[in-house]
Formats: structure tokens, C-alpha cells, sequence
């Protein structure tokens, strides 16, 4: 089984504090992809990578950047973490960007910025 | 633009109460609708693939269909268990690689 690991389930930060977020993925997967998601706004994209030192915006990017420099780690950086970012944050992967398939999730990392 | 509506968003069930959950989408050239289960402070886990309308796919107590509009998630005599929040996403043609999803429905089973 493909298997998605996000390094950590908790994360408390202080407000201006570069966090970073890392994921990896075992399967040799094409694709990547960094969700957040908050109650009543479901998930939502910030970025997505289709190959290694590939990066595309999703619809939420501003305030994050990422980083993707094996094709098996991607990693989510917040610049100055904001107390909005507090958030789940969901990485997922895919194995190629054609052909339809659905992603295997990561377990999520819960932020709380303060 | 490609978008997924999930109804309704919370859903109460005496264990054994059958129901269904609705997924409408819209979206260029439908490639897949895909299914998931979410339990809470957890990632979503997947269910179901459906392909072209007419198709369905059961596991336990869930089946899923599929039209040319919607999806139903048909949970037939629930458990506790499956308590979760389900998540519907579909690929369409024109965001290649891409799931959009929609906001899930909260189940809850009470015993």
C-alpha cells in the first residue's frame, strides 16, 4: 500500500515563525498536493507539484510557499505564520498526472499558531 | 467551472436507518467521482472510484452510484462505526490530475 507520511500531527508555532511542513510518500508518485482544511470551508488547494522541482498554485497559495526537490517530498512552508493559517493541513499524492486517479492522503498535520 | 455540491451537510441515523448521501457535480468531460471517508483529526481514506453513470460499487454497507448529475452514497443499515465524515471528488477533463472536491457530509450513527 502506498503510504503518505506528513511528520507531524501537531504543531504549535508563534506568529511570525517560518514553519515548515513536510511530507513523503513511498510509491513513487508523480503527483503531490498540500491541502488545508477548516470547518464549513471543506479542503482546500494551496499547491500542487506534478514532478520533481515543479510547482503550480492552487487557490489558495498566498502565504505559503513549497518546495519539492526529491520527487518523494514535498514540503509546505509557511514565509510568517499568521494566526489564520491555523488549520489541518493535508498532504496527498497520486501516481500520474494522466489517467484518472484519486489520491492517498496523508494522516494531516493539525497547526495552531498563536 | 468544475464544481461539487455534498447534501446535506450533517446527517443524524438510528443504528439500523437506512439513508443516502448526495454528491451533484458539474463538470467538463467527467472523468471519475470518487469517494472517501473521513474520521475525525484524520486523512480521508478512500472508498469508491465510478467511472460512467449507470456504474456502482458496494462495499459492506455502503454502495455508491452514479448519474450524469449525481452521486449517492446508500448506507443501509448503519453501524456506529460508521460515523465519519464522506467526501465526494471528481476529475474532469480539464483539471487533469486534479480532484475538486466538495464540503462532505457528517454522518452520525447513534446506537
Amino acid at each position: 500500500d502506498v503510504k503518505v507520511t506528513q511528520s507531524s500531527r501537531y504543531l504549535v508555532k508563534r506568529t511570525g515563525e517560518k514553519v515548515f511542513l513536510e511530507c513523503v510518500q513511498d510509491m513513487d508518485h508523480e503527483n503531490m498536493f498540500w491541502y488545508r482544511q477548516d470547518p464549513g470551508l471543506g479542503l482546500r488547494l494551496i499547491y500542487f507539484s506534478y514532478d520533481v522541482k515543479m510547482k503550480e498554485k492552487g487557490d489558495i497559495p498566498e502565504g505559503y510557499s513549497v518546495s519539492r526537490e526529491k520527487k518523494e517530498r514535498f514540503s509546505l512552508i509557511l514565509e510568517s505564520a499568521s494566526t489564520n493559517q491555523t488549520s489541518m493541513y493535508l498532504c496527498a499524492s497520486s501516481p500520474y498526472r494522466q489517467g484518472i486517479y484519486g489520491y492517498t492522503f496523508g494522516s494531516g498535520t493539525r497547526l495552531t499558531v498563536v | 467551472e468544475d464544481q461539487v455540491t455534498q447534501s446535506p451537510e450533517a446527517l443524524r441515523l438510528q443504528e439500523g436507518e437506512s439513508s443516502s448521501l448526495n454528491c451533484s457535480y458539474t463538470v467538463s468531460g467527467l472523468r471519475g467521482l470518487f469517494w472517501y471517508r473521513q474520521d475525525p483529526g484524520k486523512g480521508p481514506e478512500f472508498l469508491f472510484t465510478l467511472y460512467s453513470a449507470g456504474e456502482e460499487k458496494e462495499k459492506e454497507r455502503l454502495k455508491a452510484t452514479l448519474t450524469k448529475k449525481e452521486s449517492f452514497l446508500h448506507i443501509t443499515a448503519p453501524k456506529p462505526e460508521d460515523s465519519a465524515t464522506y467526501l465526494c471528488a471528481v476529475q474532469g477533463s480539464s483539471n487533469t490530475g486534479k480532484l475538486i472536491f466538495g464540503q462532505g457530509t457528517t454522518l452520525q450513527v447513534k446506537p
